[in-house]
């Protein structure tokens, strides 16, 4: 099973800032099928990104992933107010899919 | 628009057995994979199970292998989960989710959720 670690657990932030955040995986993500989903409180998770830089359909592209092998980040260039929320990584390349325990990324 | 409406959750006694449905509408159901993922406080997200566009392949994770069991029905466009021999620790929201694709393992589209109570 591929455990994905995800850092910060929380990242305090001001609106116009950038958002960097991590998602390590215990070994080699296959085919590079590493996704990203944002989840506000009260709704369900919403897809950001797949295949590690592919942004999903009506996505802006403020928001943009990168990486390879074990190690991607999910950036926010300039964080806009909708943004506040959680982050999961995900890996889908190999069962068990699994995600990673989430960032919060809060309003400081 | 992609929808995806669960139901069939509630509070059940260890042991015990339910199914969920999904009932999807605004794509053609018949051609994407599907998924059962459920969430917890403490554990987060859990992919729980998966099935391929026709339901001729079936995978699911280990904790639930044996116990719940995913199937469709693409002539009603909706998706179950059977889940038997209840235990406190399935208690999480159950999500359905769509695939990207006829054999994708991609989720892109998730429901609201149902949540399921385990207690005696």
């Amino acid at each position: 099973e591929i455990v994905l670690t995800q850092s910060p657990g929380t990242l305090s932030l001001s609106p116009g800032e950038r958002a960097t955040l991590s998602c390590r995986a215990s070994q080699s993500v296959t085919s590079s099928y590493l996704a990203w989903y944002q989840q506000k409180a009260g709704q369900a998770p919403r897809l950001l990104i797949y295949e590690v830089s592919r942004r999903a359909t009506g996505i802006p592209d403020r928001f943009s992933g990168s990486g390879s092998g074990t190690d991607f980040t999910l950036t926010i260039s300039r964080l806009e107010p909708e943004d506040f929320a959680v982050y999961y990584c995900h890996h889908y390349g190999s069962s068990p899919r699994t995600f990673g325990q989430g960032t919060k990324v809060e309003i400081k | 628009e992609v929808q995806l409406v669960e139901s069939g959750g509630g509070l059940f006694k260890p042991g015990g057995s339910l199914r969920l449905s999904c009932a999807a509408s605004g794509f053609n159901f018949s051609a994407y994979t599907m998924n059962w993922v459920r969430q917890t406080p403490g554990k987060g997200l859990q992919w729980v199970s998966f099935i391929t566009s026709s339901g001729n392949y079936i995978d699911s994770a280990g904790s639930v292998r044996g116990r719940f069991t995913i199937s469709r029905d693409n002539a009603k466009n909706s998706l179950y989960l059977q889940m038997n021999n209840l235990r406190a620790e399935d208690t999480a929201v159950y999500y359905c989710a769509k695939g990207g694709g006829s054999n994708s393992w991609l989720i892109d589209y998730w429901g609201q959720g149902t949540p399921v109570t385990v207690s005696s």
